[in-house]
């Protein structure tokens, strides 16, 4: 089944202590890239990649860092979070940047930081 | 980035009306629109792309009218699963950095 595939779905976590959400798809997808959707600002794209090693800004990079060192994965990095990134966090690909409007989502990720 | 804006409702609405909401976007130069349906604490998922002609699947039509620069999703004969909320995508250039998301129109068939 062609799917995008997150972990963990839930984390409660405390300020400071790194994590890491991973995201995968079995698609053979060039673009993926990473959202956060927060109530009355909808989903808003944290980082971007275009292919393997390829990686860029989003609208609201500032506290995440992430990496495309295999083409399925593109996990997302939290070195010190806070509570200002409690949020819904999604993961999504397409097969090309040119077809990035019809975008395939991962499951989402509860992020809850104390 | 350039606005892209929706009605965030909630739209309610009786079983079996017809209803029908907008997106607007601010740029004249984006090309490509899209429909994307999201479910309560769900993943958005593709509803449909939106064609410079119109286009119709099944119950849903989109349309593009780029004079007066907005999209829109008409829903016929409304089922009380199509209660969700509706997002658009506009896209306004090559890059990754022209795709938009509209922050939704939350919409409530009621039975």
């Amino acid at each position: 089944e062609a799917q995008v595939t997150q972990n963990p779905r839930y984390l409660i976590t405390v300020t400071g202590k790194k994590l890491t959400v991973t995201c995968s798809q079995n698609m053979n997808h060039e673009y993926m890239s990473w959202y956060r959707q927060d109530p009355g600002l909808g989903l808003r794209q944290i980082y971007y990649s275009m292919n393997v090693e390829v990686t860029d800004k989003g609208d609201v990079p500032e506290g995440y860092k992430v990496s495309r060192k295999e083409k399925r994965n593109f996990p997302l990095i939290l070195e010190s979070p806070s509570p200002n990134q409690t949020s819904l966090y999604f993961c999504a690909s397409s097969l090309t940047l040119a077809g990035a409007g019809e975008q395939f989502f991962g499951p989402g990720t509860r992020l809850t930081v104390l | 980035r350039k606005e892209v804006e929706q009605d965030p409702g909630p739209f309610n609405v009786p079983e079996g009306a017809t209803v029908a909401f907008n997106c607007t976007y601010s740029n004249s130069a984006s090309q490509s629109f899209f429909w994307y349906r999201q479910d309560c604490r769900k993943e958005p998922k593709l509803l449909m792309s939106v064609y410079s002609s119109g286009n119709e699947d099944g119950r849903f039509t989109a349309q593009l009218n780029r004079a007066s620069q907005y999209i829109s999703l008409l829903i016929r004969d409304s089922k009380l699963s199509d209660s969700a909320t509706y997002l658009c995508v506009v896209i306004s250039g090559g890059g990754a950095d022209g795709l938009t998301f509209g922050k939704g129109t939350h919409l409530i068939i009621q039975p």
